[in-house]
């Protein structure tokens, strides 16, 4: 079955704790991307990743950090989390460009910070 | 910096009947693209309908259209004879034109939810 899995898909943890959130896709798409969801806000992007070893910030990159070093893999990290980063994470994947792809995305992961 | 604006939190809607949600937008480029998504509570979100700025023509699909006013920058998102299955929270999102290969950066409102009334 075509997918985009993260975890974890719950994770409450303490301020300054680093941590890692896995996104792996298996339908080879190039394209990776981070958003954060939170009310009011609504999904703003973190980081994308056009291909293997090509990442690119998004609208609020700070605080985060992402590596590609495969395609179907696209880790999330928070080498020092804060209170200000709890939030709904979503990882999506899409063939291509979104122009004319459509973005798979995973089913979310609801990140406590305290 | 593009900006994205929806400025209806919540819609409600008779099951059959039609709705129509608002986006606005600011942005100085001339060229770039509008999608609307669409979160049902499983939270994965679908992509409803796409519209090149470039292009006139307003994007169709199935039961879904859009009004695209450059000029006025909005971009509405119609539902015709809606379902019960429509009830969602309903994104619209911006995508620059710049660089059309690698400029993948999308920008998105604060969104609509959408509450089907059988």
């Amino acid at each position: 079955e075509a997918q985009v899995t993260q975890n974890p898909r719950y994770l409450i943890t303490v301020t300054g704790k680093k941590l890692t959130v896995t996104c792996s896709q298996n339908m080879n798409h190039e394209y990776m991307s981070w958003y954060r969801q939170d009310p009011g806000l609504g999904l703003r992007q973190i980081y994308y990743s056009m291909n293997v070893e090509v990442t690119d910030k998004g609208d609020v990159p700070e605080g985060y950090k992402v590596s590609r070093k495969e395609k179907r893999n696209f880790p999330l990290i928070l080498e020092s989390p804060s209170p200000n980063q709890t939030s709904l994470y979503f990882c999506a994947s899409s063939f291509g460009g979104l122009l004319y792809h459509e973005q798979y995305f995973g089913p979310g992961t609801r990140l406590t910070v305290t | 910096a593009q900006t994205v604006t929806q400025s209806q939190p919540e819609m409600s809607v008779q099951e059959a009947e039609t709705v129509t949600l608002s986006c606005t937008y600011d942005t100085s480029e001339s060229d770039y693209y509008l999608f609307w998504y669409k979160q049902p509570p499983s939270r994965q979100m679908i992509l409803v309908i796409r519209q090149e700025a470039y292009k006139q023509q307003n994007a169709t699909e199935n039961r879904f259209s859009v009004n695209f006013q450059k000029a006025a920058k909005s971009f509405s998102l119609k539902i015709s004879d809606s379902q019960l299955g429509d009830a969602a929270m309903y994104f619209c999102a911006y995508r620059s034109a710049i660089g059309d290969f690698g400029n993948e950066k999308l920008t998105f409102g604060t969104g609509t939810r959408l509450t089907i009334i059988p």
